[in-house]
């Protein structure tokens, strides 16, 4: 079956620097990966879509790798602040579904 | 304001009674879905819809029904709830522009069954 795969563990970085989120997938050949961001209490919210055919998608300070061979997407937050502390959740997406990770917690200190 | 809106909020109940979610975007999107949510789990679909009248299995179904009648409204039935279905809920829709559109999150339903 379908695994995805993010970092179980919190990702603690100081304010400023570049967070870098990872998802791995097996068993799966998406069309396209997209990622959310979700606050406590609070529904998941788009962040970005990268689609099979495409290496990197950017958007603002995020930028987003998709890496198909590897079966990997990379999320980047650069100039983090600590606005940006959140759950960062990846979904594999196929016709008519989308498979989501666990997600990660990202805490961006002062 | 486009958003996907899910009522109750919270809600505590017993095992056995029937209890329905609902439901509701004001985006005019075909598609409609149910997930839920438990921790170190990620977001797990239950149910889709792709139109008016037209419902589907997602990847988590049994102990639970849907329903279609009108394209703004999705509720999410519970027939005969078990602890085991304790979760938080999330409604979702997207526009009909194909399955890589962004999905809209309603803000959660948590329930607890006792």
């Amino acid at each position: 079956s379908q695994k995805i795969e993010q970092n179980s563990e919190a990702l603690n970085i100081q304010e400023g620097k570049t967070a870098t989120l990872t998802c791995n997938y097996t068993n799966y050949s998406p069309a396209y990966l997209q990622w959310y961001r979700q606050d406590p209490g609070r529904g998941p919210v788009f962040l970005l879509l990268i689609r099979e055919n495409e290496k990197e998608k950017r958007k603002e300070r995020l930028k987003v790798t998709f890496d198909t061979t590897l079966k990997q997407s990379l999320f980047h937050i650069t100039a983090s602040q600590p606005a940006d502390s959140a759950t960062y959740l990846c979904a594999l997406g196929g016709y008519n579904k989308l498979i989501f990770g666990a997600g990660t917690r990202l805490a961006v200190h002062p | 304001e486009a958003q996907v809106t899910q009522n109750p909020r919270y809600l505590i109940t017993v095992t056995g009674k029937k209890l329905t979610v609902t439901c509701s975007q004001n985006m005019n999107h075909e598609y409609m879905s149910w997930y839920r949510q438990d921790p170190g789990l990620g977001l797990r679909q239950i149910y889709y819809s792709m139109n008016v009248e037209v419902t589907d299995k997602g990847d988590v179904p049994e102990g639970y029904k849907v329903s279609r009648k009108e394209k703004r409204n999705f509720p999410l039935i519970l027939e005969s709830p078990s602890p085991n279905q304790t979760s938080l809920y999330f409604c979702a829709s997207r526009p009909p522009s194909g399955g890589a559109s962004e999905q809209f999150f309603g803000p959660g339903t948590r329930l607890t069954v006792l």
